[in-house]
């Protein structure tokens, strides 16, 4: 069965400085990557997704990340954060060969605080 | 257009009550799935269908829990007997394609229900 670790319960950033939250996961196969947030008061929001191709995934509101199999990471940057970027981030992996049956495995979640 | 809905969006019950919860799927949505937001266990996946079927089960916390899913659209999610554990945010996501893992899933904003 796959899992997700995401090591960081609370992060604090300066808001302008640039951000990492890492996640680690467990799965035999290659995974399906997604990274999602979850703002106050608000469902979650997909950030951005890996399944295949380059390593390096842009998404929306200006995060990245990274897959790297060799470390079984799949790290979410972002070069400067805003105030608004206050909020719970959750790594997620999907098993590819369940089709959706087995749904998506959350870490966690990081709780993300920007200071001023 | 219209995202993921759900109601209530708020439900408090006594212990031994009954609760039926409801997810209304983006339009053309195969794919919807139940998954259960607690202080304790996280994000928990529950349940996946694919169309009106449900090809696994095994992740409905207990026979207490039940889902069904009617015309290809709205989904209940019903929990008999309630107890104080099933306290928790139950939250509906669909997306577009069933058995692709990796198309994005739309989250809904969540039924809370508190067990009293």
């Amino acid at each position: 069965a796959q899992s997700v670790t995401q090591p960081d319960i609370h992060i604090t950033v300066s808001e302008g400085a640039s951000l990492e939250l890492r996640c680690n996961y467990s799965y035999g196969a290659t995974p399906y990557l997604f990274w999602y947030v979850q703002s106050p008061g608000q469902g979650l929001q997909l950030l951005l997704k890996y399944f295949s191709g380059d390593t390096l995934v842009q998404g929306i509101k200006g995060f990245e990340a990274e897959f790297k199999r060799s470390q079984s990471s799949f790290n979410l940057r972002k070069p400067s954060v805003h105030w608004s970027d206050a909020a719970e981030y959750f790594c997620a992996v999907g098993a590819g060969s369940g089709g959706g049956a087995d749904g998506l495995t959350f870490g966690k979640g990081t709780h993300l605080i920007i200071q001023p | 257009g219209a995202g993921v809905s759900q109601s209530p969006s708020n439900k408090v019950t006594e212990k031994g009550k009954d609760v039926e919860l409801r997810c209304d799927p983006i339009s053309g949505h195969t794919a919807l799935y139940w998954y259960r937001q607690s202080l304790g266990q996280g994000l928990e996946f529950l349940i996946y269908f694919q169309g009106n079927s449900a090809p696994d089960k095994s992740g409905l916390p207990s026979d207490r829990f039940s889902a069904e899913r009617t015309g290809g659209s709205v989904s209940t999610l019903t929990i008999q007997r309630t107890q104080q554990e099933d306290s928790a945010v139950y939250l509906c996501a669909s997306s577009l394609n069933a058995g692709q893992i990796q198309e994005t899933q739309y989250f809904g904003p969540g039924t809370r229900l508190l067990v009293l």
